[in-house]
């Protein structure tokens, strides 16, 4: 079946835009979750959606990353006003339903590269 | 989460079971074990989990020791394919709903 799939798979974009990255998570998965991991790093938490709502935003890292996620399926990421800081591995996965006993399932990532 | 404690590095030869360790001596009896790997350019995949009893599927099985202090995930014929890096973390439901990766074991296997 059809995994968790993200787009672009590569973005290449100028300091000081803006850009959205797009993750339609596995059908049926409630919870979706946006993590960015830099070169060698280990994984950083940024939201976490159940159904359309966003309980958790504790890891945006500033107010210029926004996410939402509408019909409780495709989620959107949103980093205005990017900085080379951003660039990133952007994650996006998602389970059947939140909880400690749910496998999380990734995608491949959107490299995200600012210039 | 609670910490797990792993090898910065394993070798294996193809078509040989690997047994990958993992301690977690302060394990909270809520704690479920979840293992994932990474492949090179490749976003983690899901490849176990359980709680007290052993586990396998398809991918592999889970030993978990009877004190649940650590766990083993067991590889029964390693495949170039299975050079990744095996992330062992415990899953809590209290602590919130992130994965939180450490260093992971680097598993090589040889042709």
């Amino acid at each position: 079946g059809a995994g968790v799939s993200q787009s672009p798979s590569n973005k290449v974009t100028e300091k000081g835009k803006d850009v959205e990255l797009r993750c339609d998570p596995i059908s049926g998965h409630t919870a979706l979750y946006w993590y960015r991991q830099s070169l060698g790093q280990g994984l950083e938490f940024l939201i976490y959606f159940q159904g359309n709502s966003a309980p958790d935003k504790s890891g945006l890292p500033s107010d210029r990353f926004s996410a939402e996620r509408t019909g409780g399926s495709v989620s959107t990421l949103t980093i205005q006003r990017t900085q080379q800081e951003d660039s990133a591995v952007y994650l996006c996965a998602s389970s059947l339903v939140q909880g400690a006993s749910q496998p999380q399932h990734f995608g491949d990532g959107t490299r995200l590269s600012i210039l | 989460d609670a910490k797990t404690t792993q090898p910065n590095s394993m070798e294996s030869n193809e078509e040989e079971p690997v047994h990958l360790p993992c301690n977690h001596s302060t394990i909270s009896g809520t704690d479920y074990i979840h293992w994932y790997r990474q492949l090179p350019s490749q976003g983690p995949e899901y490849v176990i989990h359980g709680l007290t009893s052993n586990v396998n599927n398809r991918m592999a099985s889970l030993a978990i020791a009877e004190d649940r202090k650590s766990s083993t995930l067991i590889l029964h014929r390693a495949t170039l394919r299975d050079a990744a890096v095996y992330y062992c973390i415990l899953r809590d439901n209290n602590a919130g709903n992130m994965l939180t990766f450490g260093g992971g074991t680097r598993l090589m296997v040889k042709p």
